[in-house]
């Protein structure tokens, strides 16, 4: 069974500075992996996605993430924090039927 | 085009009492799956429906019910509502043609169970 593991819970960065986010994931082939961000009270928004290809994905607000095969993970990252991207951030795995497994979550608080 | 509509966005229920969300999907979507968001648990997934069909289901207990409509609506059920069962429900469509298709989520419903 797929499983996504996020080890930070919980980051503080300063509004400006560079943000990554980390992502392992357990699955046993190619996986589909996505990036998804929860402001307070809302739903789910896509951030990337990465399928196949060019292991660099880029996404929306500024965000990319990398896929390293070698390493199971799929970590997120922003050059230049800004206030609005404080937030909770997921990390998921599909299955082969789309069934998307969540990882735990990571609080993103950005400090001016 | 219209995102995902989860109806009503809040509700309040006494323990014992039965629920139903509802969710819209987007237009030409087939496929609606629902998850269930708590502080302690986090996000687990619920069931899917594809074409009227359940497709896949997660570990809940036969309380936690849904359907989907010809429309591609679709609807969750919980009955004998308990205090766990407080939480914000999400609802997803996609093409549902498998793995490398995007999810779009809906603002949630927050159930209350008191």
């Amino acid at each position: 069974a797929q499983s996504v593991t996020q080890p930070d819970i919980h980051i503080t960065v300063s509004e400006g500075a560079s943000l990554e986010l980390r992502c392992n994931y357990s699955y046993g082939a190619t996986p589909y992996l996505f990036w998804y961000v929860q402001s307070p009270g809302q739903g789910l928004q896509l951030l990337l996605k990465y399928f196949s290809g060019d292991t660099l994905v880029q996404g929306i607000k500024g965000f990319e993430a990398e896929f390293k095969r070698s390493q199971s993970s799929f970590n997120l990252r922003k050059p230049s924090v800004h206030w609005s991207d404080a937030a909770e951030y997921f990390c998921a795995v599909a299955d082969s039927w789309g069934k998307l497994q969540f990882g735990a979550g990571t609080q993103v608080v950005v400090t001016p | 085009k219209a995102g995902v509509t989860q109806t009503p966005r809040y509700l309040i229920k006494t323990r014992g009492q039965q629920v139903t969300l509802s969710c819209s999907p987007i237009s030409g979507h087939r496929s609606v799956s629902w998850y269930q968001q708590t502080p302690g648990q986090g996000l687990q997934f619920l069931f899917e429906y594809f074409s009227e069909t359940q497709r896949n289901k997660g570990n809940f207990p036969g309380r936690f019910s849904g359907r989907q409509f010809s429309n591609s609506r679709s609807e969750m059920n919980v009955s004998t509502l308990e205090l766990g069962d407080s939480a914000l429900y999400l609802c997803a469509s996609s093409s549902g043609q498998g793995m490398n298709t995007e999810a779009f989520f809906g603002q949630g419903t927050r159930l209350t169970v008191v």
